[in-house]
């Protein structure tokens, strides 16, 4: 089945423990992307990857990192996480060939809680 | 940057009958596409239906529709024949016809319905 997977689902930590979520789609899809998401400003682009080893800043990158060292995995990494990134995650993966036909896949969400 | 707007934070509707929820947009680009989004409960990102830009006819989805005015830059959904399942969070969402920033997606603040029984 195709699918994004994305772990864990749900994660209560504390201020300045160093944190990963991972994610993994089983597509071949070229592009990769972690968005958050906060009431009333929808989701929000973090973080993209558009092929192995090729990553860049999205629109709210402050306080993450990501890496892109398989084509399959893209985690998400908050080396000192602060309770304004308490929020709902997505990781998001598509190809890159024609627009009409690179449709976003979603993965489940992680809801992060930092106290 | 394109932005995308939703004006209704809420809305509810009695079961079977039709709602409408509103979406504007702002962007310099000509091509683009437009998608409605659902998620319910379980927190999943479902694809309602998608609009591309360069095309007069308006997406149709089995009792999901879409208002696309493309001078007002006008993008509604409408639900028809409302079902208890249909109650969710909605979001609009743009995209630019490049690949650009990996296919990302400009989401709206989303749009909380709610059907009656």
């Amino acid at each position: 089945e195709a699918q994004v997977t994305q772990n864990p689902r749900y994660l209560i930590t504390v201020t300045g423990k160093k944190l990963t979520v991972t994610c993994s789609q089983n597509m071949n899809h070229e592009y990769m992307s972690w968005y958050r998401q906060d009431p009333g400003l929808g989701l929000r682009q973090i973080y993209y990857s558009m092929n192995v080893e090729v990553t860049d800043k999205g629109d709210v990158p402050e306080g993450y990192k990501v890496s892109r060292k398989e084509k399959r995995n893209f985690p998400l990494i908050l080396e000192s996480p602060s309770p304004n990134q308490t929020s709902l995650y997505f990781c998001a993966s598509s190809t890159s060939g024609l627009a009409d036909d690179n449709e976003q896949f979603f993965g489940p969400g992680t809801r992060l809680t930092v106290l | 940057a394109q932005t995308v707007t939703q004006s209704q934070p809420e809305m509810s509707v009695q079961e079977a009958e039709t709602v409408t929820l509103s979406c504007t947009y702002d962007t310099s680009e000509s091509d683009y596409y437009l998608f409605w989004y659902k998620q319910p409960p379980s927190r999943q990102m479902i694809l309602v239906i998608r609009q591309e830009a360069y095309k007069q006819q308006n997406a149709t989805e089995n009792r999901f529709s879409v208002n696309f005015q493309k001078a007002a830059k006008s993008f509604s959904l409408k639900i028809s024949d409302s079902q208890l399942g249909d109650a969710a969070m909605y979001f609009c969402a743009y995209r630019s016809f490049l690949n650009n920033a990996g296919n990302m997606l400009t989401f709206g603040g989303g749009t909380r319905l709610m059907v009656k029984p």
